[in-house]
């Protein structure tokens, strides 16, 4: 079967830098995506990575390994906002997305 | 840039009530649409793919009947909840894409959906 698998819940303070982690199993790997949802709001599209790396935009940056079924969202200089949840999702051999439970992300001054 | 409308954000509405969430691409073409539902704490459930001019595909278990799909147009798709009942009250979200399988689904609001 596929499976992502990512923490329930994670809690970091403001100011400080945090990693998500996400692990996948699927049939093929077309891209991995990272969203943001805020509790009652639709996800919103994060990064996108496709080849082994890191690609970083500002405070977020997203990192993949193919090889390890392995990826993380790397989050520095954390504000209160950015308290979330974090979805991990990977497009298999089909494009189909198959999506993680989420992370839930909780800042505290 | 690719902005999705969903309408309208929320809906409370009594039983056997037929219910048409509208999902609109505003500044591009959508070649595929997607509808999702989430209940409380859980994760996003794919319910069915559509795609401009084609019949939805749905997911396992999602009843083709109850939730009717029409994507008439590249920028428009539909779902209607037929016949609602308390049980099919959740947050229901579309998303969208276009082009080549690198680009990723942007995603409407959401309609949160009560039924009484």
């Amino acid at each position: 079967g596929q499976n992502i698998d990512q923490p329930t819940e994670m809690t970091a303070t403001e100011g400080a830098i945090v990693q998500i982690n996400c692990t996948y199993q699927t049939s093929g790997f077309n891209g991995l995506f990272w969203y943001q949802q805020h509790a009652g709001e639709a996800p919103t599209f994060l990064s996108y990575n496709v080849l082994d790396g890191l690609e970083e935009k500002g405070r977020f940056s997203s990192f993949l390994s193919r090889s390890k079924g392995y990826s993380y969202l790397l989050l520095k200089e954390l504000q209160m906002k950015d308290s979330a949840s974090y979805l991990c999702a990977v497009r298999d051999s089909n494009y189909q997305l198959i999506w993680g439970a989420g992370t839930k992300l909780i800042i505290k001054p | 840039g690719a902005v999705v409308s969903q309408h309208p954000s929320r809906v409370i509405c009594k039983s056997g009530t037929s219910v048409k969430i509208e999902c609109r691409s505003l500044d591009f073409q959508a070649t595929t649409m997607f509808w999702y539902r989430q209940f409380p704490k859980q994760s996003l459930m794919l319910m069915a793919t559509s795609n401009e001019g084609s019949k939805a595909t749905y997911e396992q278990g999602v009843e083709k009947d109850k939730f009717l799909i029409n994507h008439a147009s590249l920028t428009l798709s539909t779902l209607t909840v037929t016949s609602a009942h308390p049980e099919d009250s959740s947050f229901y979200i579309c998303s969208a894409s276009w082009g080549t399988e690198h680009q990723p689904q942007h995603f409407g609001d959401g309609t949160r959906l009560s039924i009484l």
